[in-house]
């Protein structure tokens, strides 16, 4: 049974603060990951796809990166804001159609 | 550019009652379509997926059923609610061979 792992489940940090979160999943033979931010009572809104292929994938003051032979990829926030506070989750996707979630880490950020 | 529309964005409901959440997608044709539930402080669970009109995979045996009665249309339903299907239920999408998930707002349901 393929097992997605999330940790820390919670993080608070300073504002402007550097951080990791991270994600370990227990199969390696990936078909992609993606991580995903979810705000309180909301869905889920797609941040950053790597596809099994790639190393890493940047957008903005986001960076993921996925090394598949540990069975681990982490989500890096440059420079945190209050706004970046939120449930982040990671997903792996095996095979077609099936996408394993992680249990998330919900970060605050405190002004 | 696509999107997906989940209804409605709360429902209290007593426990015995019927239940149909709908969800509609715009701006593709023959996504995959999946119904997601989410208790509270928990990950999510894959309840259905379908990869066409007509097809529907359950992954849990549960007290929910799902149909897809056109490509862009995928319903989550119930005859009885129980107590144990309160959570919160996301609609999502991915195209076939890009496997990039695109979820919808979300339904709070709570049954009391």
């Amino acid at each position: 049974k393929q097992e997605v792992t999330q940790i820390p489940a919670a993080l608070s940090v300073p504002e402007g603060e550097n951080l990791v979160l991270n994600c370990s999943f227990t199969d390696s033979a990936i078909y992609n990951l993606q991580w995903f931010r979810q705000d309180p009572g909301k869905g889920l809104t797609s941040l950053l796809l790597i596809q099994s292929s790639q190393r890493e994938q940047t957008s903005g003051r986001l960076n993921a990166s996925l090394d598949k032979s540990s069975g681990r990829s982490t989500l890096y926030i440059a420079a945190s804001q209050p706004g970046d506070s939120a449930t982040y989750l990671c997903a792996v996707v095996y095979n077609f159609n099936k996408f394993y979630f992680g249990s998330g880490t919900k970060l605050n950020v405190k002004p | 550019s696509q999107t997906i529309h989940q209804w409605p964005a709360t429902l209290v409901q007593p426990v015995g009652s019927p239940l149909s959440l709908e969800c509609t997608v715009e701006g593709t044709s023959n996504p995959n379509l999946y119904w997601y539930r989410q208790a509270a402080g928990r990950g999510l669970q894959l309840l259905f997926y379908s990869v066409g009109i007509g097809q529907i995979s359950s992954e849990v045996p549960q007290n929910l059923s799902a149909s897809r009665p056109q490509d862009r249309q995928f319903i989550l339903s119930s005859k009885k609610l129980l107590l144990s299907d309160s959570g919160f239920y996301l609609c999502a999408w991915s195209v076939r061979g890009n496997e990039k998930l695109f979820f919808g707002s979300g339904t709070q349901l709570s049954v009391l």
